[in-house]
């Protein structure tokens, strides 16, 4: 299969500061990345759609000022989520398709951990 | 809407019985269908999929899914658990005209498999 990897895997951070979760597909090209956040004990929850090269697609409810979508190349596709605040605490994965895969299957990172204190 | 319902959050299963895995989903039209599983660590890998046709599917590691639309239900089934197989297991159901790219998530449930 394909390889999708996030960096760093968790994060702690003062409220009010930014920080940046990258997700890399390391051994395919991705044009479509998926970002999810998941809050503990529920599932994962679509944020948003990176396309490479374009404006990210929002789902409803998602602030595209807080979290900010850049998908500069085929392999790297960065979240950050600005001035954090506790309630932005949780675990952010992120998934790309690959021709590697069979129809319909995504592949997912490890996921990213941001506690906000 | 697109939901999905998985009703136990989590299940302890002995190893070597059998296991099977409840997902209930609401979708208009014919549903796009997919397990997932995430070890500790580990990104969410796929284990089976449902698009269409033969209503009952094989996944990788021994697993398999019955769609029943009349139950709109895709549960999940193994028929002898091995140590190895605990870890968080999610039910998704493809959303919008994306199809199978845009997923809806059920909550997880979360195996437990003793001795």
């Amino acid at each position: 299969g394909a390889v999708v990897s996030q960096h760093p895997s968790w994060v702690i951070c003062k409220s009010g500061t930014s920080v940046k979760i990258e997700c890399r597909s390391l051994d395919f090209q991705a044009t479509t990345m998926f970002w999810y956040r998941q809050f503990p004990k529920q599932s994962l929850m679509l944020m948003a759609t990176s396309n490479e090269g374009s404006k990210a697609t929002y789902e409803q409810g998602v602030e595209k000022d807080k979290f900010l979508i850049n998908h500069a190349s085929l392999t790297l596709s960065t979240l950050t989520v600005t001035s954090a605040h506790p309630e932005d605490s949780s675990f952010y994965i992120c998934s790309a398709s690959s021709d590697r895969g069979s129809p319909g299957e995504l592949f997912f990172g490890e996921g990213s951990r941001l506690t906000v204190l | 809407a697109q939901s999905v319902t998985q009703p136990d959050i989590h299940i302890t299963v002995s190893e070597g019985a059998s296991l099977e895995l409840r997902c209930n989903y609401s979708y208009g039209a014919t549903p796009y269908l997919f397990w997932y599983v995430q070890s500790p660590g580990q990104g969410l890998q796929l284990l089976l999929k449902y698009f269409s046709g033969d209503t009952l599917v094989q996944g990788i590691k021994g697993f398999e899914a019955e769609f029943k639309r009349s139950q709109s239900s895709f549960n999940l089934r193994k028929p002898s658990v091995h140590w190895s197989d605990a870890a968080e297991y999610f039910c998704a159901v493809g959303a919008g005209n994306t199809g199978f790219q845009k997923l809806v998530f059920g909550t997880g449930t979360r195996l437990l498999v003793s001795p």
